[in-house]
């Protein structure tokens, strides 16, 4: 079936540090891969995406490439702020019309 | 533009108790969902709709249920509430096509007691 696997949390970091949040699906059709964030007491938010192979997704400084031959979609950013500390989600489409969400991975950035 | 409203944003139940939680959405997505989010873990779909008239089940769909009489509303009923109920639920739409992704509310905040 479809999976998303995400590296486990939370990470702490502090503030200006390098950030990647490490995420796997299955491979499986041809899907597009997302990635969402959700903060405090919010619904989720979409944060970017990549639709196809070889397609980096970007916004906010963050950034995902979609990796067909290892089946990866890493979120990264350069230089952390404290403002970035919400839980992050990597999502594949599936078969039936709906996502596929990993666990989600938690984020606090320190000052 | 709204976007997807639920309400409520909070709600305390008692054992045995029923309630709808209410979802609309003004973008005429035809794609609505219906999420748990329980506390350090992701989002388990409960119930989906491709358009007015069809809903499915999802990975968790016991204990409640669902219509769409419409685009815009995506009701959550929860018939006899139980303590396993208590979480956090996600309304989302999105576009037809596999490149969009969802729209989510803001929560319904649900404990049962």
């Amino acid at each position: 079936g479809n999976s998303v696997t995400q590296m486990e949390g939370p990470v702490t970091l502090s503030e200006e540090a390098f950030l990647t949040i490490n995420c796997t699906y299955t491979a499986t059709g041809y899907p597009s891969l997302f990635w969402y964030v959700q903060y405090p007491g919010e619904g989720l938010q979409l944060l970017l995406k990549a639709t196809k192979a070889d397609d980096k997704g970007s916004n906010k400084g963050f950034e995902a490439t979609y990796r067909k031959e290892t089946t990866s979609f890493h979120l990264e950013k350069g230089s952390v702020q404290v403002s970035d500390s919400a839980v992050y989600f990597c999502a594949r489409t599936g078969s039936a019309r709906q996502l596929t969400f990993g666990s989600g991975t938690q984020l606090t950035v320190l000052p | 533009n709204a976007g997807v409203t639920q309400t409520p944003k909070f709600r305390i139940l008692k054992i045995g108790q029923s309630m709808t939680l209410q979802c609309a959405q003004d973008m005429n997505h035809n794609y609505m969902y219906w999420y748990r989010q329980d506390p350090g873990m992701g989002l388990k779909l409960i119930y989906y709709s491709v358009g007015a008239g069809i809903t499915d089940k999802g990975e968790v769909p016991n204990g409640y249920n669902v219509s769409r009489s419409t685009t815009e509303y995506f009701p959550l009923r929860l018939e006899l509430a139980a303590p396993s109920q208590t979480s956090v639920y996600f309304c989302a739409s999105r576009e037809a096509g596999q490149d969009y992704g969802y729209t989510f509310g803001s929560g319904t905040r649900l404990t049962v007691v």
